[in-house]
């Protein structure tokens, strides 16, 4: 079984341009989330989604940063404009459930390393 | 809310011998608690995770973890440690706001075995 794939695994642009963020999650999953590392910090939360459907965006920094799962498979994550401060490791996950429990596991993606310059 | 401390940023090793990380949380009711692994270049891993069923938690390679309420400890432990091993480890816990999982990370710790 494939796992939880993200698409580039690295990507270096300028302050100001757009970048864009795939994640495939494992087949059957209805629940993908977004994660970020920036440089130092902890892995944060961005947010979640239900199949196609936004549960929790809480976590998002910005109106700079647009999410999207069409058709409940796979989500792109796109930045614009991108900042210096949005430089970190962004990770995907899913879980298969309903998302409502505790204990579930999440299966986490490798993860792109975006650099801002 | 849900928070996590990891007490150690970095832990240094030799091969061979006992592995200690330690954790402690905050929960305002009975947690869901998670080891993850990242080892370079790869992804998170779960090493093993804790759902109330019984306090001592057996993961993936020789790892174990204990859950201790009176400390509010989730430590990861390890009785050998293998060059294998070195790699960042995040201590995990899951709250549900609103009815949806969510994960709050440690901020890691960096284990380096030595020969």
């Amino acid at each position: 079984e494939a796992g939880v794939t993200q698409f580039p695994s690295h990507s270096v642009i300028e302050k100001g341009q757009t970048v864009t963020l795939r994640c495939d999650p494992i087949s059957g999953h209805d629940n993908l989330y977004w994660y970020r590392r920036v440089m130092g910090k902890e892995i944060k939360f961005l947010l979640h989604f239900v199949k196609e459907s936004k549960q929790d965006e809480s976590g998002m920094p910005n109106n700079r940063f647009l999410a999207e799962r069409t058709g409940g498979t796979y989500s792109t994550l796109k930045v614009q404009p991108a900042e210096l401060e949005d430089s970190g490791v962004y990770f995907c996950a899913s879980s298969p459930g309903t998302g409502a429990s505790l204990w579930e596991t999440q299966y986490f993606g490798p993860g792109t390393r975006l650099l801002v310059l | 809310a849900q928070s996590v401390t990891q007490l150690d940023s970095h832990v240094s090793v030799s091969e061979g011998t006992p592995v200690l990380l330690r954790c402690n949380y905050s929960s305002s009711y009975s947690p869901s608690l998670f080891w993850y692994v990242q080892h370079p270049n790869k992804g998170l891993q779960l090493l093993l995770k804790y759902t109330s069923a019984a306090t001592l938690v057996k993961g993936i390679n020789g790892f174990e973890a204990e859950f201790k309420k009176s400390e509010t400890s989730f430590h990861l432990t390890k009785p050998s440690a293998h060059m294998s091993d070195a790699a960042e480890y995040f201590c995990v816990v899951s709250e549900i706001p609103g009815g949806y999982n969510k994960l709050i990370f440690g901020a890691g710790t960096r284990l380096a075995v030595h020969p």
